[in-house]
């Protein structure tokens, strides 16, 4: 079935750094992907989103591409700041029943 | 637009007791979530909606939780009787069904559950 696998975490960086969060997934044909972020004490909101290969979602100076050889939609920034500490949640369409799969979320906190 | 409207945000209750969650989804939206999110299991989908009727309720743990929804802009999940073991933050989240965006989910605050 489908499935999405995402890094651990938490992930500890110094403010300005560089971010990667890896994510792959497996489905059947190929799936709109999306990433999600939930600030503490609040619900999931959509980050940014790719719909087919090679595509790639950007939002808030987050990055995403879609690698259908890889099946891998890996989130990247490059320069963090506080305002960024949150869980992030990679999330592949399950292709024909409307619904997405959740990762297990990557918590990220960001140290001045 | 409000934004999906989930009530009551914090729920105390003693085991035993019934237990209602509301929600009101973004209007004209055509599908309806319920997840629940804990440290342990992390997020789960519990059942979903399209323009009312339940789709899949294969992830509603056990007889003792139920959803309906009665008309599109208002769903409940109900829990009797509720166990310690349900404390959890549930998150309602709608669909567009159409459209560009037709996969994107709009979550609510969640309902923070506390069974004692």
């Amino acid at each position: 079935g489908d499935s999405v696998t995402q890094m651990e975490g938490p992930v500890t960086l110094s403010e300005e750094a560089f971010l990667t969060i890896n994510c792959t997934y497996t489905a059947t044909g190929y799936p709109s992907l999306f990433w999600y972020v939930q600030y503490p004490g609040e619900g999931l909101q959509l980050l940014l989103k790719a719909t087919k290969a090679d595509d790639k979602g950007s939002n808030k100076g987050f990055e995403a591409t879609y690698r259908k050889e890889t099946t891998s939609f890996h989130l990247e920034k490059g320069s963090v700041q506080v305002s960024d500490s949150a869980v992030y949640f990679c999330a592949p369409e399950v292709s024909g029943y409307q619904k997405v799969t959740f990762g297990t979320g990557t918590k990220l906190q960001v140290i001045p | 637009d409000a934004g999906v409207i989930q009530s009551p945000r914090h729920e105390v209750t003693e085991m035993g007791q019934e237990v209602t969650l509301r929600c009101k989804p973004i209007s004209g939206h055509d599908y309806l979530f319920w997840y629940r999110q804990t440290m342990m299991r992390g997020l789960e989908l519990l059942i979903y909606f399209n323009n009312n009727v339940p789709i899949d309720d294969s992830g509603m743990p056990e007889d003792r939780f139920s959803a309906k929804m009665p008309n599109a802009s208002f769903s409940t999940l109900k829990i009797q009787p509720s166990e310690p073991r349900d404390s959890a933050v549930y998150f309602c989240a709608s669909s567009p069904g159409t459209g560009v965006r037709y996969y994107e989910q709009y979550f609510g605050p969640g309902t923070r559950l506390t069974v004692t």
